[in-house]
């Protein structure tokens, strides 16, 4: 079966360094996610992207944030200076089409950003 | 501002029981609403598409009304397998989960 699948599974950083996400979504999906989860709390849409620019962000993803789909099939979330509140669980999905009704989303296993 | 509300439980029920979980979304406009399942410090799963017309799958019932823009996830017959976190979704949203427990 098909997955999305990201890499690394579990990153650490120092407060300030710049780190990037990455992402590979099933491949004949359209539309792309990131979503972060900070222990213990809700699942948090941050930003979703389609036909190479954002669609929709959330005011979480400022501009701090940037996602690329810099090849085919990677898709990519960079933090630019890692503050220790960015320390969470981040997700990747994707999804093959968007309807009115329809937009079910594919999650990879995550990565899990520890910023010191 | 785009909200999904749910009980965060937890939900302790016997296995056998019947449990139901209710949502609310606040942005009249979302379209698409799902249930996702999220065991512990693991990525959401799919677990059924919500309509207004109700949409079944084995134990689950999930129901969608619009008018009082509510949605619902009814569990049969509940496996101590069903322990998990169960997440409200409408669109991009995710809600906080209702967390429950299945005791044997």
């Amino acid at each position: 079966e098909p997955e999305v699948t990201q890499t690394p599974s579990h990153q650490v950083t120092q407060m300030g360094q710049e780190v990037i996400l990455r992402c590979v979504p099933i491949s004949n999906h359209l539309y792309f996610y990131w979503y972060r989860q900070i222990l213990g709390q809700k699942v948090e849409f941050l930003v979703s992207f389609y036909n190479n620019e954002i669609s929709e962000k959330s005011e979480i993803f400022d501009d701090q944030f940037s996602v690329e789909r810099p090849d085919g099939s990677n898709f990519t979330l960079k933090i630019r200076s890692t503050k220790l509140e960015d320390s969470a669980m981040y997700f990747c999905a994707s999804s093959e089409i968007r309807t009115a009704t329809n937009e079910k989303l594919f999650f990879g296993s995550g990565t899990q950003l520890s910023v010191l | 501002r785009k909200e999904v509300e749910q009980d965060p439980g937890p939900f302790n029920v016997p296995e056998g029981a019947t449990v139901a979980f209710n949502c609310t979304y606040s942005n009249s406009a979302s379209q698409s609403f799902f249930w996702y399942r999220q065991d512990c410090r693991k990525e959401p799963k799919l677990l059924m598409s919500v309509y207004s017309s109700g949409n079944e799958d084995g134990r689950f019932t999930a129901q969608l009304n619009r008018a009082s823009q509510y949605i619902s996830l009814l569990i049969r017959d509940s496996k101590l397998s069903d322990s998990a976190t169960y997440l409200c979704v409408g669109g991009t949203i995710f809600g906080q989960g209702t967390e429950l427990s299945v005791k044997p």
